[in-house]
């Protein structure tokens, strides 16, 4: 049973440049958010995709925007990239809708911006 | 806005004692609290949870206590091991809202 998938691992970008990160869904899972977590920080929200839309989103700026697959893989993309959104970007899945709010997370994308 | 807080940065403990990790949050409107432990390059990975109709949940050594009124809980782990050396994050979430929030995590080290 195949987890969450995460690429690239590692990601060296230039201010101003593009992004674009993809994961892969837990088997099962038809839900997908992403976090942006920095350096000594806890995940931050940024957001989440159902049924190929938006359906929810964190306090995060238009350059982040994402979208997803029919087979629910999701991709997230950084526009204008700020030497600040150096973090890194986790993937979670979940099935929805569900009793309980439990993610399953993906290894990460470590983004550096220089 | 720091809804959860984990106020201690790290832990440390010797094996075979209880770890006792804290968590604080601000938001009345979350009813759902987790726990996720994260090694170093994977993801934080699902420990376990509690809803706000309980104020106790225990899984094996670990067990989560919840105190609505005074918006704390905190994860038991007893008998500590060696392998439970991670970081520890609390996360919360509201009714109908999709966005969990995590505070800073807690790194754990239980010493042999």
């Amino acid at each position: 049973d195949a987890g969450v998938t995460q690429s690239p691992t590692h990601l060296i970008k230039t201010r101003g440049q593009q992004v674009t990160l993809r994961c892969s869904p837990k088997s099962g899972h038809d839900t997908v958010s992403w976090y942006q977590q920095a350096l000594g920080q806890g995940p931050q929200f940024i957001f989440q995709y159902y049924e190929e839309e938006e359906r929810q989103r964190g306090n995060f700026p238009d350059r982040f925007s994402g979208h997803q697959f029919p087979n629910y893989s999701s991709e997230l993309n950084v526009n204008a990239l700020l030497l600040g959104d150096s973090a890194l970007y986790l993937c979670a899945s979940s099935l929805a809708p569900s009793g309980t709010p439990e993610q399953y997370f993906g290894p990460g994308t470590r983004l550096t911006v220089t | 806005d720091q809804q959860v807080k984990q106020n201690s940065p790290s832990l440390s403990v010797q094996e075979g004692r209880i770890s006792i990790l804290n968590c604080d949050y601000t938001n009345s409107m979350f009813d759902y609290f987790l726990w996720y432990k994260k090694y170093p390059a994977e993801g934080p990975t699902f420990l376990i949870s509690i809803s706000s109709i309980k104020d106790k949940n225990e899984d094996g050594r670990f067990t989560v206590f919840l105190n609505k009124s005074a918006k704390h809980l905190s994860l038991h782990i007893v008998p500590s091991q060696p392998g439970d050396s991670a970081v520890y994050f609390c996360a919360a979430s509201a009714h109908n809202n999709n966005d969990m929030r995590f505070g800073a995590g807690t790194r754990l080290t239980v010493k042999p």
